[in-house]
């Protein structure tokens, strides 16, 4: 089964911090995406990827940036933490450009609050 | 911009009742998802209607695709608490970039 394993569960970080988020995945997805989960907004895409250092914007890139130096590994960066920016963050793989027939594979979340 | 609506967003039912969750979506898109998500955990892929008319069946529930109408509709049948969770749709876009998500329908079974 594809695992991607995102580093953290639980993060606490201040305003202003400059925070990483780890993302691998383990199946040689080229595909890896980024979004937020907010209750009643459901998942927003913040950024994807299709290939090693290549990325593109998604639905609310703004205040993050990403890097994807290697296959497995899609970071999700966030350059000055700011409050609003307290929410759960997925990451996601696919061995197709979209779901095709598999879907996405989930990784476990990333629960950050910003105080 | 593709939009996924889901209805209802919060869904409080009896263990034995039936019930359908929708899933509309704005432009034409002839792949949709269904996700199971539990609380603190992330989502699981339990369903993909590639086609029109296509069906999937798992337990009690039962995923269909309707691209004509641009509507999914996820049953279920003789619901059991262990159905309760938040239900994702999921669309691919046209361009093909990425999927967009319905805000999730929060489904609770009570005994």
């Amino acid at each position: 089964d594809v695992k991607v394993t995102q580093s953290s569960r639980y993060l606490v970080k201040r305003t202003g911090e400059k925070v990483f988020l780890e993302c691998v995945q383990d199946m040689d997805h080229e595909n890896m995406f980024w979004y937020r989960q907010d209750p009643g907004l459901g998942l927003r895409l913040i950024y994807f990827s299709y290939d090693v250092k290549m990325k593109e914007k998604g639905d609310i890139p703004e205040g993050y940036s990403v890097s994807r130096e290697k296959k497995e590994r899609f970071s999700l960066i966030l350059e000055s933490a700011s409050t609003n920016q307290t929410s759960m963050y997925l990451c996601a793989s696919s061995l197709a450009r979209t779901g095709s027939r598999y879907g996405y594979t989930f990784g476990s979340g990333t629960r950050l609050t910003v105080v | 911009e593709l939009k996924v609506e889901q209805n209802p967003l919060f869904l409080s039912m009896q263990e034995g009742k039936n019930y359908t969750i929708y899933c509309n979506y704005s432009t034409t898109s002839d792949r949709l998802y269904w996700y199971r998500q539990d609380p603190g955990k992330s989502l699981e892929s339990l369903f993909v209607l590639l086609s029109n008319g296509a069906v999937k069946q798992e337990g009690r529930l039962m995923a269909s695709l309707d691209t004509k109408a641009r509507l999914s509709t996820l049953h279920i049948t003789a619901a059991v608490h262990d159905l309760s969770a938040t239900y994702f749709c999921a669309v691919d876009t046209r361009n093909n970039n990425d999927m967009r998500f319905g805000a999730g329908t929060r489904l609770t079974v009570k005994p």
